[in-house]
């Protein structure tokens, strides 16, 4: 079975572009989570979505960060404008969950993002 | 709020040593718990984890981790240390929302 799959990889770009992360959950999982790693802050969730829609985006740092889930298979992040210190990992997770429960996450195996 | 305090950002052991990384956790809420592990280049995938039941959890290559609400700590253990597991290890905490709160990961290095 395909897990959470991440694209791109790896992406190098110049500070002012814009960027956009894509993710394809586990099909039959109903919650994605964005997650962002850095050396400095560890894991960090920016936003979560159950069934399509976003529960929390308190993690979110600022404007310039937005997050869409337009159907069940596909989320994607975009950063716009772009900043040196977005530089980081960011990881896509899928899980299943029934009401009132917190289940397993499933991660990709995350984009690298380096803003010059 | 939930939180999670990992005790060490490093921990090095020789080859079949015992391996104990350390996880307190602050819950309003009784917790769900977890232990992810992370290799290079790669996401994160699960150990084991806590729901309810009973509070000594068995995982994956031979981990395992005790529920203890007295001390709100939920330690990871392997008797005896392999190569294989030096990689970096994080506890998490969830509740009865669908959000997981991670520690900030502990690096675990094994040394032959």
């Amino acid at each position: 079975d395909a897990g959470v799959i991440q694209s791109p990889r790896h992406e190098v770009t110049e500070m002012g572009q814009e960027v956009t992360l894509r993710c394809k959950p586990i099909s039959g999982h109903n919650s994605l989570f964005w997650y962002r790693q850095t050396m400095m802050r560890g894991l960090e969730l920016l936003i979560y979505f159950n069934n399509n829609v976003p529960i929390d985006d308190s993690g979110m740092p600022e404007d310039r960060f937005s997050a869409k889930m337009p159907n069940a298979s596909f989320s994607t992040l975009k950063i716009q404008p772009s900043e040196p210190r977005d530089s980081a990992v960011y990881f896509c997770a899928s899980s299943f969950n029934g009401p009132g429960a917190a289940g397993e996450l499933f991660f990709g195996e995350g984009s690298r993002l380096t803003v010059l | 709020a939930q939180s999670v305090t990992q005790l060490g950002s490093h921990v090095s052991v020789s080859e079949g040593a015992l391996v104990l990384l350390r996880c307190n956790y602050s819950s309003s809420v009784p917790p769900y718990l977890f232990w992810y592990v992370q290799y290079p280049n790669q996401g994160l995938q699960l150990l084991l984890k806590y729901t309810t039941g009973a509070t000594l959890v068995k995982g994956i290559n031979g981990f395992e981790a005790e529920f203890k609400k007295s001390e709100t700590s939920f330690h990871l253990t392997k008797p005896s240390a392999h190569m294989s597991d030096a990689a970096e290890y994080f506890c998490a905490v969830g509740d009865n929302t669908d959000k997981l709160i991670f520690g900030t990961g502990t690096r675990l290095q094994v040394f032959p």
